[in-house]
């Protein structure tokens, strides 16, 4: 299965500024997924990156917001923009392969104080 | 969209015990997955199952598409089995996206 390496793994942030995560695929990947789960709570997709492509947004969430970069096959970037203390969730990268599934990477702990 | 239930919501077994976890979920799926979230947040991939039956060590998964239902049977549990257990969908409508649905999660929490 792939491996994702993403990053940073936690971080807390003045709300009102921004960051940026990174993942690194070590495979080449049509469709990488960002997600978010906020505390105690399940998994809720922001959006799907393509290369070569603009992401797809899922409801309630929008680019202004969550700017993602797709340069190539084995990265890509989501930035929280703006942020407030509800933007306080993990966030989480993934991948999509056959036979095995979803592979998702370490998650990036915020924390917006 | 496609709605996925997890029953129990929580589950506090003693270690030795076994459980079964149930994935509910609303529409036809293309795909079904089983994930771990251990207590640092890490997501761990078990079973890659949109039907059949699939085992591995201790645990065990069986999907049956038909009736829209996903088994999670942990045995002889060990207290490193703790965290939640996830189930997440993939439905082949509107369009194919691959895109994942995460069920509500079961919490289990394995006592020595």
């Amino acid at each position: 299965s792939a491996v994702i390496s993403q990053k940073p793994s936690r971080d807390i942030c003045q709300r009102g500024t921004s960051l940026t995560i990174q993942c690194q695929v070590d495979s080449q990947v049509t469709m990488m997924f960002w997600y978010r789960q906020q505390p105690g709570q399940s998994l809720t997709l922001i959006a799907t990156a393509n290369q070569g492509s603009e992401a797809t947004y899922e409801s309630g969430f929008v680019i202004d917001k969550f700017p993602i970069s797709r340069p190539n096959l084995t990265f890509s970037t989501l930035t929280v923009s703006n942020m407030s203390p509800e933007d306080s969730s993990i966030y989480l990268c993934s991948v999509v392969g056959r036979p095995y599934g979803y592979t998702f990477g370490s998650g990036t702990r915020l924390t917006v104080v | 969209g496609i709605q996925v239930e997890q029953s129990p919501p929580d589950l506090i077994l003693q270690e030795g015990a076994n459980s079964t976890l149930r994935c509910n979920f609303s529409d036809s799926v293309n795909n079904l997955q089983w994930f771990h979230q251990n207590p640092w947040g890490q997501l761990i991939n078990l079973f890659y199952i949109p039907s059949g039956t699939k085992q591995n060590g201790r645990l065990s998964a069986t999907t049956v598409a038909t009736e829209r239902y996903s088994l999670l049977y942990i045995s002889s549990s060990q207290t490193t089995d703790s965290g939640v257990y996830f189930c997440a969908v993939g439905s082949p409508l509107p369009t194919n996206t691959d895109k994942l649905i995460f069920g509500t999660g079961t919490r289990l929490q394995v006592f020595p």
